[in-house]
């Protein structure tokens, strides 16, 4: 059974049209993150919460956003998405800091702008 | 600073061949966790093994086996007898004693059968 479930799969918005994507975790892990891929890149680390510790990269753009209403989800808010906001966005999740345990990676939600 | 090179971007062997996966990392640090990850098609990214900065063992699991190398930095993979399946981008990662994940930029495998 998927441990990480990303929905929707596939998402397609309009330019600068609000979109939301969401994670789901089965695992009741303390670390969540989003990771933004874009074609034959390496995945690159938006934000990440431990617990609802809120940790932004430094160099997220502010029209990402993140929301972690409780252990289980996890949101991804891009409030005005760009042509250049295409990618995969992965969720992952991880037990707790410090103790090297891998992440689980969900299958991604494709998110396409028109 | 973390940091994970694969300098190979792409790679392409007949089944049945092996091939290894090259990761080269830099970290200042004396913990460290070094992961291989493989993400086929579908998107999604499957761990395949973690090694300790302790811990310089090979590892062996049935068709996969890993070289761990601290004096040169390196945590090397190799896929013995390949198979189609076996097609994917491979990615090396680093964690540190933080929460993050350093990811080198893949490396894409195609089998040929």
């Amino acid at each position: 059974d998927a441990m990480v479930i990303q929905n929707p799969r596939y998402q397609v918005t309009q330019f600068g049209k609000p979109v939301t994507l969401s994670c789901s975790q089965t695992l009741n892990h303390n670390v969540m993150y989003w990771y933004q891929q874009k074609s034959s890149q390496a995945p690159k680390l938006l934000f990440h919460y431990y617990d609802k510790d809120f940790n932004n990269e430094a160099d997220t753009p502010d029209n990402f956003q993140s929301r972690r209403p409780n252990t289980s989800f996890c949101f991804l808010d891009i409030r005005s998405p760009g042509l250049g906001d295409a990618a995969m966005y992965l969720c992952a999740t991880s037990r707790r800091t410090g103790s090297g345990t891998e992440a689980f990676f969900g299958q991604g939600t494709r998110l396409t702008v028109v | 600073a973390q940091k994970v090179t694969q300098a190979q971007t792409e790679i392409s062997v007949v089944e049945k061949e092996d091939v290894t996966l090259d990761c080269v990392y830099e970290t200042r640090d004396t913990t460290y966790y070094l992961f291989w990850y493989k993400q086929p098609p579908s998107g999604e990214l499957v761990f395949l093994i973690r090694r300790n900065s302790f811990d310089e063992q090979n590892e062996i699991s049935g068709r996969y086996s890993w070289n761990f190398q601290k004096s040169t930095s390196s945590f090397n993979f190799t896929i013995t007898a390949s198979q189609v399946v076996d097609s994917a981008v491979y990615f090396c990662a680093l964690s540190d004693s933080g929460n993050q994940f350093y990811f080198g930029t893949g490396t894409s495998l195609t089998v040929i059968p």
